[in-house]
């Protein structure tokens, strides 16, 4: 079964960095995920599309800020230089033949 | 520039129907799958159906299928989601959201709407 899972939460200051893990359920460690950020109370925005070899390819206008690396299941997200508007829930997303599949998601606190 | 807006949301019984718009501009509409998702309040994101880019196959989440129908009019650039039979637990707000796919298969999603909010009440 496809299965997608994140921590519920996370927090760092202003001007660190994070790093958000996205782990793949067993015998999926091949799959592609994306990564999607949501700010408080507006739609969902695509940040990139992360490959098993930890190549990406990231949405118009995402800043260099934001990168992506894999190994085995885990899938992660780091944050460089967190800013105040960086604080939002991040959702990753993987897909099969007939079915996409969202992890809970992670809200990040920027402190 | 790409965009998506949906339409259609509102207040409904439980037990009734309805429909979601999706309109797309800034691309080749014709050219891709298009997905809808939902997030109920407080909840995340929940994938609901998908649509390949030329209407020849569609996938629904358990939960919904035999109540909801997702069309595409190419020629329009319009998606819609049919809605019936409706629950309480299908209260959410509901997005729209192009895949990064081509072909017949999906690829994630790339751009999204900005929401459609959906509730089933008596």
């Amino acid at each position: 079964q496809l299965v997608l899972t994140q921590s519920p939460s996370a927090s760092a200051s202003l001007g660190a960095s994070v790093k958000l893990t996205c782990t793949l359920s067993r015998g999926h460690s091949s799959y592609a995920i994306a990564w999607h950020q949501q700010q408080p109370e507006k739609g969902p925005r695509y940040l990139m599309k992360l490959y098993s070899d930890g190549s990406h390819n990231k949405g118009d206008g995402i800043p260099d800020r934001f990168s992506g690396s894999s190994s085995g299941t885990e899938r992660y997200l780091t944050i460089s230089n967190l800013q105040s508007e960086d604080e939002a829930d991040y959702y990753c997303q993987t897909w099969g033949t007939g079915i996409v599949v969202f992890g809970g998601g992670t809200k990040l606190t920027v402190l | 520039q790409v965009q998506l807006v949906e339409s259609g949301g509102g207040v409904v019984q439980p037990g009734r129907s309805l429909r979601l718009s999706c309109a797309a501009s800034g691309f080749t509409f014709s050219s891709y799958g298009m997905n809808w998702v939902r997030q109920a309040p407080g909840k995340g994101l929940e994938w609901v159906a998908v649509i390949w880019y030329d209407g020849s196959n569609t996938y629904y989440v358990d939960s919904v299928k035999g109540r909801f129908s997702i069309s595409r009019d190419n020629s329009k650039n319009t998606l819609y989601l049919q809605m019936n039979s409706l629950r309480a637990e299908d209260t959410a707000l509901y997005y729209c959201a192009k895949d990064d796919s081509s072909g017949w298969y999906t690829d994630g999603f790339d751009v999204w709407g900005q929401g459609t909010m959906v509730t089933v009440s008596s």
